[in-house]
């Protein structure tokens, strides 16, 4: 098993143009999600998805969106960079536990992305 | 609002040395309490708490949760150079939908 790959490892954007970071697993999580972190203030959830079709907000959400068309791939859009953007990104995946509120397991995090905005 | 923190924020000890991490919560129907370690890569999974007075152990390291007071542990025995890394803790909140992280704890350890 590959795990939770994320693509690009590195990348810099200027300020208003857009870019898609890849998110996969391959191990049949439902629960899928995306941080970020900046220095200090360990990780921020942006957005998560508890199975393909559904996916809500976290704590930090403006100016990203995601989508979960497949249980494998969860990829979070920039539409016009910011420099506030700038932070290391990080996906996650877990399994859940029975029913709507089931308790999340451990989250087997990807390797991460580091975004500078200029 | 969700807010979980953690205290210190750094720790620098020699090596040898105990330490004990501090972690509070304040989330909405808890769920669990997780503490990762993350070193200069993505963090990797230590312990998932979810009843109160039942100490989980891995090697030197240990932790524990307590409810009525709203906090865990994480505990380092004979601390090793190699422990040095972020400690972040994280609870599951609302229903278990999401997890709020901590600021992380810096723990350095001398030689």
């Amino acid at each position: 098993n590959a795990g939770v790959t994320q693509t690009p490892k590195f990348q810099v954007l200027k300020t208003g143009q857009s870019m898609t970071l890849q998110c996969a697993q391959d191990m049949n999580h439902e629960y899928m999600s995306w941080y970020r972190q900046d220095p200090g203030m360990g990780l921020r959830l942006i957005h998560y998805s508890v199975g393909a079709g559904i996916t809500d907000q976290g704590e930090v959400p403006n100016g990203y969106n995601v989508s979960r068309s497949t249980t494998e791939d969860f990829p979070l859009r920039l539409l016009s960079a910011a420099p506030s953007q700038t932070s290391v990104y990080f996906c996650a995946s877990s399994y859940r536990g029975p029913g709507t509120s089931g308790s999340l397991y451990e989250q087997y995090f990807g390797p991460g992305t580091r975004l500078t905005v200029t | 609002e969700d807010k979980v923190v953690q205290s210190p924020l750094s720790l620098v000890v020699h090596e040898g040395d105990t330490v004990t991490l501090n972690c509070s919560y304040e989330v909405t129907n808890f769920r669990s309490l997780l503490w990762y370690k993350q070193e200069k890569k993505a963090p990797t999974f230590l312990f998932m708490l979810t009843s109160s007075g039942i100490e989980k152990k891995s090697g030197r390291l240990s932790s524990i949760l307590d409810k009525k007071e709203l906090s865990s542990i994480l505990n380092i025995t004979a601390t090793q150079t190699g422990d040095s890394a972020i400690y972040l803790c994280a609870s599951g909140v609302q229903g278990a939908q999401k997890l709020v992280f901590g600021q992380g704890t810096r723990l350095t350890i001398n030689p």
